[in-house]
């Protein structure tokens, strides 16, 4: 069965340091999917990045970026000089091609950035 | 394009009850699904739902039930409402059936008392 893990239940970083989300993911699944939603307090999911099983490229978007690696089944998650703004409830999210590829979601992050 | 859209954004109901939600997908969108979280429980697949067929369904109890209409936009009807109903029910979207991202909507927050 499929399973998402976020260790960090909630971190505080001052504005400008950088932070770390960790996700840790099983499956049995060769084919699959993860993604990173970001909850803000208005309770809106927001889409952030989808990577397949078979792309272990990392990712650089602005201040984002992402280390996915399939020997540790993980798919972490870099915010580079925090702001305020991105204080929010991070998600990371599986879909397993054999599942319907309905998301399986973990726990969720709670990050505080204070100016 | 104009974003997922739920209706209502906030409701209040009483045990025992029942509560339809409204979901309208991203024009072009035919698949859309729904998820529940819940402070204890996490967010929760509930079904999804695919040119009007229900194509996946997560383990919760028949008194959730869903479907979707012929313009793409779905219903969820939760009966016979229970205090541990209470929760933001969200509502995703995707064009193709199992392949692509789902955009979620801004949420129902379903209070029961």
């Amino acid at each position: 069965a499929q399973k998402v893990t976020q260790a960090q239940t909630e971190i505080s970083v001052v504005e400008k340091e950088d932070v770390t989300l960790d996700c840790v993911y099983e499956t049995r699944d060769t084919t699959y999917y993860l993604f990173w939603y970001k909850q803000p307090p208005s309770g809106e999911l927001v889409f952030l990045i989808r990577r397949n099983s078979f792309d272990e490229q990392n990712e650089i978007s602005g201040r984002y970026s992402w280390n996915f690696q399939k020997s540790t089944s993980s798919f972490n998650f870099t915010i580079t000089a925090s702001q305020v703004v991105d204080s929010a409830v991070y998600f990371c999210a599986l879909s397993e091609n054999n599942a319907g590829n309905m998301l399986t979601f973990g726990g969720g992050t709670r990050l505080m950035v204070k100016p | 394009k104009a974003g997922v859209t739920q209706t209502p954004r906030y409701l209040i109901k009483t045990r025992g009850q029942q509560v339809t939600l409204s979901c309208s997908p991203i024009s072009g969108h035919r698949s859309v699904s729904w998820y529940q979280q819940t402070p204890g429980q996490g967010l929760q697949f509930l079904f999804e739902y695919f040119s009007e067929t229900q194509r996946n369904k997560g383990n919760f109890p028949g008194r959730f039930s869903g479907r979707q209409f012929s313009n793409s936009r779905s219903e969820m009807n939760v009966s016979t409402l229970e205090l541990g109903d209470s929760a933001l029910y969200l509502c995703a979207s995707r064009n193709r059936e199992y392949t692509d991202t789902q955009y979620f909507g801004p949420g129902t927050r379903l209070t029961v008392l």
